[in-house]
């Protein structure tokens, strides 16, 4: 199984700023299997990236994805008040087919 | 648009059982795959259990095959996940979402779970 760990545990910011939050895989991810999403307090988590660097529908171009193999990069380029949250990458597993989440990142208010 | 709604929550003893049910509109839920995940308190996510469009496949975290068991409705649009033999690290606030195979594109807001005496 692939164990994805996320740096830094948490980032602490202000709005205007470039968040860049890490996701480094044990083995080799396909991009293909690679998304990110956003979850904020009493909220369900909300898909942003998929396939490492496509945007879901309806999120702000401030949010990007890159990487491959075993480091992917989430990106918001000017933090808004609303992007304060905790971050989970997340994989798919085509050899047990199944899913394992990131320990998380939570992006604070500094 | 796309809602899915949880229900079934709430407190059992370790030992216990309890049956999930998400309820879900907005799409054609006999064409998605569906899976439950959960958030134990102070940790994050942890995928649980998928199954395919028609049930004949279903996969599960190590951590609960054999007690817990996924299933659909599709003439009803729900997701169910019979939890049995609970334990205390069950515990959790339990997600529905749609599978896209590779993500999880819609969520529903949870149903908490506490496995305690």
């Amino acid at each position: 199984e692939i164990v994805l760990t996320q740096s830094p545990g948490t980032l602490s910011l202000s709005p205007g700023e470039r968040a860049t939050l890490s996701c480094r895989a044990s083995q080799s991810v396909s991009s293909n299997y690679l998304a990110w999403y956003q979850q904020k307090p009493g909220q369900a988590p909300r898909l942003l990236i998929y396939g490492a660097s496509s945007r879901a529908t309806g999120i702000p171009d401030r949010f990007s994805g890159s990487g491959s193999g075993t480091d992917f990069t989430l990106t918001i380029s000017r933090l808004e008040p609303e992007d304060f949250a905790v971050y989970y990458c997340q994989q798919y597993g085509s050899s047990y087919r199944g899913y394992t989440f990131g320990q998380g990142t939570k992006l604070e208010i500094k | 648009e796309v809602q899915l709604v949880e229900s079934g929550g709430g407190l059992v003893q370790p030992g216990g059982s309890l049956r999930l049910s998400c309820a879900a509109s907005g799409f054609s839920f006999s064409n998605f795959w569906m899976s439950w995940v959960r958030r134990a308190p102070g940790k994050g996510l942890e995928w649980v259990a998928n199954i395919n469009q028609d049930g004949s496949d279903r996969y599960y975290v190590d951590s609960v095959k054999g007690r817990f068991t996924i299933s659909r409705d599709n003439a009803k649009n729900s997701l169910y996940l019979q939890m049995n033999s609970l334990r205390a690290e069950d515990t959790a606030i339990y997600y529905c979402a749609r599978d896209r195979q590779l993500r999880f594109d819609y969520w529903g807001q949870g149903t908490l779970v506490t496995v305690s005496s």
